[in-house]
């Protein structure tokens, strides 16, 4: 069954970097484009950023262009997510998620990680 | 960037009785070259990722109950529950995947038991 597995969010003080990881299981992770969501405590879904299937296309919200850089590496089915510059505004529950026919429709989500800014 | 309202922000229904979810998009999202419309549902319980509901604005995913059912086209839009059950309790977003991959969410519409 499709398993995607994020880690790498904990707590960072403002201006800092993390990078988050997505481990991607039970489907050929290499045919599919993939996105991150984030949703702030108590809030809505915000798409973050959108990878193509082999990597030469991205795209992200204005919110964090320039700040954030997403990357994938097929050959370990895994998906990544560059953060630096990080602000308080940029606290979520980041969750890896796979785009059903390259739509934009999300079909499958991971369980999400949660990062806080803070000092 | 399309946006995305919905209404209203909160409802509470009895056991077995319909709940109406509406959504509203800026602009249009009905591709005119396949007549379809770009809108999905998805629910959202207590400490869960969203769970995809609904897609192409009425097709249910598999695995969904048919007491869900989706509305509309263009810019307006219906999430209907026909005979809530207690496990429905949940955050219903809806979400257009018209301008792709810049898609976009609704605020979400928190549906309790009466």
């Amino acid at each position: 069954q499709v398993q995607l597995v994020e880690s790498g969010g904990g707590l960072v003080k403002p201006g800092g970097s993390l990078r988050l990881s997505c481990a991607a299981s039970g489907f050929t992770f290499s045919d599919y484009y993939m996105s991150w969501i984030r949703q702030a405590p108590g809030k809505g879904l915000e798409w973050v950023s959108h990878i193509r299937s082999s990597s030469g296309y991205t795209n992200y919200a204005d919110s964090v262009k320039g700040r954030f850089t997403i990357s994938r590496d097929n050959a370990k089915n895994s998906l990544f997510l560059q953060m630096n510059s990080l602000r308080a505004e940029d606290t979520a529950v980041y969750y890896c998620a796979r785009d059903w026919e390259q739509l934009g429709l999300i079909d499958y989500w991971g369980q999400g990680t949660l990062v806080t800014v803070s000092s | 960037d399309i946006v995305m309202t919905q209404s209203p922000d909160s409802l509470a229904v009895s056991l077995g009785e319909r709940a109406t979810i509406n959504c509203k998009s800026s602009q249009s999202v009905l591709y005119s070259s396949n007549n379809k419309n770009y809108l999905a549902w998805y629910q959202q319980k207590p400490g869960q990722p969203p769970k995809l509901l609904i897609y192409w604005a009425s097709t249910r995913e598999s695995g969904v109950p048919d007491r869900f059912s989706g509305s509309g086209s263009g810019t307006d839009f219906t999430l209907t529950i026909s005979s809530l059950q207690a496990e429905d309790v949940a955050v219903y977003y809806c979400q257009q995947y018209y301008s792709t991959p810049q898609v976009t969410f609704g605020p979400g519409t928190k549906v309790d038991i009466k």
